[in-house]
């Protein structure tokens, strides 16, 4: 089963400021086709999850562009350019390479 | 516009069962793999199941295998999950959600429902 780790479990920022959220996997995320089926979600409080990021970069449709995906094989990361106050909320990663799994969440919060 | 909605949740005894449902209306439900979610409460996502377009390939987490059963009417735009012999780890809220699938495989969850919650207890 793959194992996904995000880090920090908690990031309070400056609003305007940047916020960088990392996803470890326990193993390569890379497919056999080639691709990498990592997304991430943003879940604000008392809400269903929303899709931000599929296939590492992609922004999903209504997803602002201060939002972006990065990374590879293992290693992730979703970058917040400037954060907003309706930023606020839990990020999770999710892979799709193996059966799903998500990552145990990172809370962004306003300082 | 797309929506998911659940029902059936509510409380239950440790051993019982429950069934939950969700409605899908704004697309082609026939044309999606769909899953289900769990959240305890405080805590993060665990994906639960999933079941193919016509319903002939399912998946389970491990932890649910043989206790929960994931089914779909396609004619009803409908998707359900039988959950039998119910602990308290089970209680969290379940979410169902539309796959976005590419190569037989879990690209993304694009479509979430808004949850229905799920308690065990004595």
């Amino acid at each position: 089963d793959i194992v996904l780790t995000q880090t920090p479990l908690s990031s309070p920022v400056t609003i305007g400021q940047p916020a960088s959220i990392s996803c470890r996997s326990s193993q390569s995320l890379v497919h056999s086709n080639g691709n990498t089926y990592l997304s991430w979600l943003q879940q604000r409080p008392g809400q269903p999850p929303r899709l931000l990021i599929y296939k590492i970069s992609n922004r999903f449709s209504g997803v602002p562009d201060r939002f972006s995906g990065s990374g590879a094989g293992t290693d992730f990361t979703l970058k917040i350019s400037r954060v907003e106050a309706e930023d606020v909320g839990v990020y999770y990663c999710m892979q799709g390479t193996q059966l799903p799994s998500f990552g145990g969440g990172t809370k962004v919060e306003i300082k | 516009e797309v929506h998911l909605v659940e029902s059936g949740g509510g409380l239950v005894q440790p051993g019982g069962s429950l069934r939950l449902s969700c409605a899908a209306s704004g697309f082609t439900f026939s044309s999606y793999w769909m899953s289900w979610v769990r959240q305890v409460p405080g805590k993060g996502l665990e994906w639960v199941a999933n079941i193919k377009l016509d319903g002939s390939e399912k998946y389970y987490v491990d932890s649910v295998k043989g206790r929960f059963s994931i089914s779909r009417d396609n004619a009803k735009n409908s998707l359900y999950l039988q959950m039998n012999s119910l602990s308290a780890e089970d209680t969290a809220v379940y979410y169902c959600a539309r796959e976005v699938r590419e190569e037989g495989l879990t690209d993304a969850f694009d479509i979430w429902g808004q949850g229905t919650v799920v308690t065990v207890s004595s």
